[in-house]
């Protein structure tokens, strides 16, 4: 079965400061991999997927991450820091073409001014 | 627009309520989600719709009754709720079920049974 663990649920960075947010997966073959963004009272929203295409994906709000074959993971970073990127990220993962996703426990990202 | 609506915002009912959440998309979105948050628990899925059929039911509870009346449009009938019901119910869309597409959410309906 595939899963992901997201290493800290709680990650604390000053504003302009640098964001890392670690996931790991565990699948026999590379899966689709994603990351989203839940601000406090909504939904879910994607920051960005890797489906093999590149092994590094931007995505928006300054957000990338590199897919790590050898290491299973896919973490995500923001160079700098805003007040605004305090939320909840989930780092997700499926099969190809699977209808469902994986989510991992998910990291709260404060950021202090 | 890459919009999903979810109606109410909140709600609260009684154990022995009927009552029906709702979610619309005019993405021309053919896959429709219904997902359950707890506190601080990332989505799990219920429901999954494709082409206005109902493709899959992950072990919900009866109490929970799925409805697509058209391909635009995605209810959520509750009937007999329990306390641990109360979450957040999170509608989904995307072009098809298969993941490639971004699935895009709507900001949730709060349920508090009581």
């Amino acid at each position: 079965a595939q899963s992901v663990t997201q290493l800290g649920s709680h990650v604390s960075v000053s504003e302009g400061a640098l964001v890392l947010l670690r996931c790991n997966y565990s699948s026999s073959v590379p899966p689709y991999l994603f990351w989203y963004v839940q601000y406090p009272n909504q939904g879910l929203q994607l920051l960005l997927k890797y489906t093999s295409a590149a092994t590094l994906v931007k995505g928006i709000n300054g957000f990338e991450a590199e897919f790590k074959k050898s290491e299973t993971s896919f973490h995500l970073t923001k160079p700098s820091a805003h007040m605004s990127d305090a939320a909840e990220y989930f780092c997700a993962v499926s099969k190809t073409n699977d209808y469902k996703l994986s989510f991992g426990a998910g990291t709260t990202v404060t950021v202090r001014a | 627009d890459t919009e999903v609506t979810q109606t109410p915002k909140h709600l609260v009912m009684g154990m022995t309520n009927k009552k029906s959440l709702k979610c619309e998309q005019h993405m021309g979105h053919r896959a429709m989600y219904w997902y359950k948050q707890k506190a601080k628990k990332p989505p799990e899925l219920m429901f999954v719709y494709s082409y206005e059929k109902l493709s899959i039911n992950e072990s919900v509870p009866s109490r929970f009754s799925p409805e697509c009346p058209n391909s635009s449009l995605l209810n959520l009938h509750l009937h007999a709720l329990q306390p641990e019901d109360s979450a957040l119910y999170l509608c989904a869309s995307s072009q098809d079920h298969r993941l490639l597409d971004t699935q895009y959410f709507g900001p949730g309906t709060r349920l508090t049974v009581l």
